[in-house]
């Protein structure tokens, strides 16, 4: 089945700098790479998403890269906020209709005032 | 606020009990898929039913059981509860195939003393 692996599994920066979170599938066949924050108590909540077809997408703050050459796709947030102090978790998954997440381990990202 | 409702919010029970989590997907959504968060785990798919027919099977025990019913809201089962099973339990749905995003609910924390 797919494996993604996510790094880093914590990650502090000061506010307004950038966060870049990265992670790797195995499946070639994977088609869908959708990022979740997930905040304490709380279920993940999609803040972007990216099809294979495409190879970036950028909504506000918040970007996705990916590269499907080398099975690779990453998260950038700019200009960061104390509020995005949480979880993100990447994950990818086969749009065949079984279209279940494999989900990568997390990142804790701390944004220091 | 996803749109997806997960009850009860908390769970407390001893080994060998048997409970039930009830999930009511998004207004809609025909999708509704169950995942296993953990700390050793992270976050794993149990299974998923459209339009109440099992669509797809992860790495969900034989003491686990799901079902969706006519109205759309699925239940998870579990028996013969071990002190592993301890977890938070997620609910996400969807809406094939107009979309494929999933939307989480936020988790039922199963305790098992």
């Amino acid at each position: 089945g797919e494996n993604v692996e996510q790094h880093p599994s914590t990650l502090s920066v000061q506010e307004g700098d950038s966060a870049v979170i990265k992670c790797t599938y195995s499946d070639s066949a994977s088609n869908y790479f959708p990022w979740y924050k997930q905040e304490l108590g709380k279920g993940p909540q999609l803040i972007i998403d990216i099809r294979s077809n495409v190879g970036e997408k950028k909504d506000q703050r918040i970007a996705v890269t990916l590269n499907k050459t080398a099975k690779h796709f990453s998260l950038h947030i700019t200009e960061t906020q104390p509020e995005d102090s949480a979880v993100y978790f990447c994950a990818a998954s086969i749009q065949t209709g079984a279209n279940n997440l494999f989900f990568g381990t997390g990142t804790r990202l701390t944004v220091i005032p | 606020d996803s749109g997806v409702t997960q009850t009860p919010k908390h769970l407390i029970t001893a080994t060998g009990q048997r409970v039930t989590l009830r999930c009511s997907p998004r207004s809609g959504d025909l999708s509704v898929y169950w995942y296993q968060q953990s700390l050793d785990q992270g976050l794993q798919f149990l299974i998923q039913y459209y339009n109440g027919e099992e669509r797809a099977k992860g790495n969900i025990l034989e003491r686990f059981s799901a079902q969706q019913f006519p109205d759309l809201h699925s239940e998870l089962n579990l028996s013969s509860l071990e002190l592993g099973d301890s977890a938070l339990y997620f609910c996400a749905s969807s809406a094939p195939p107009t979309t494929d995003t999933q939307y989480f609910g936020p988790g039922t924390r199963l305790t098992v003393l």
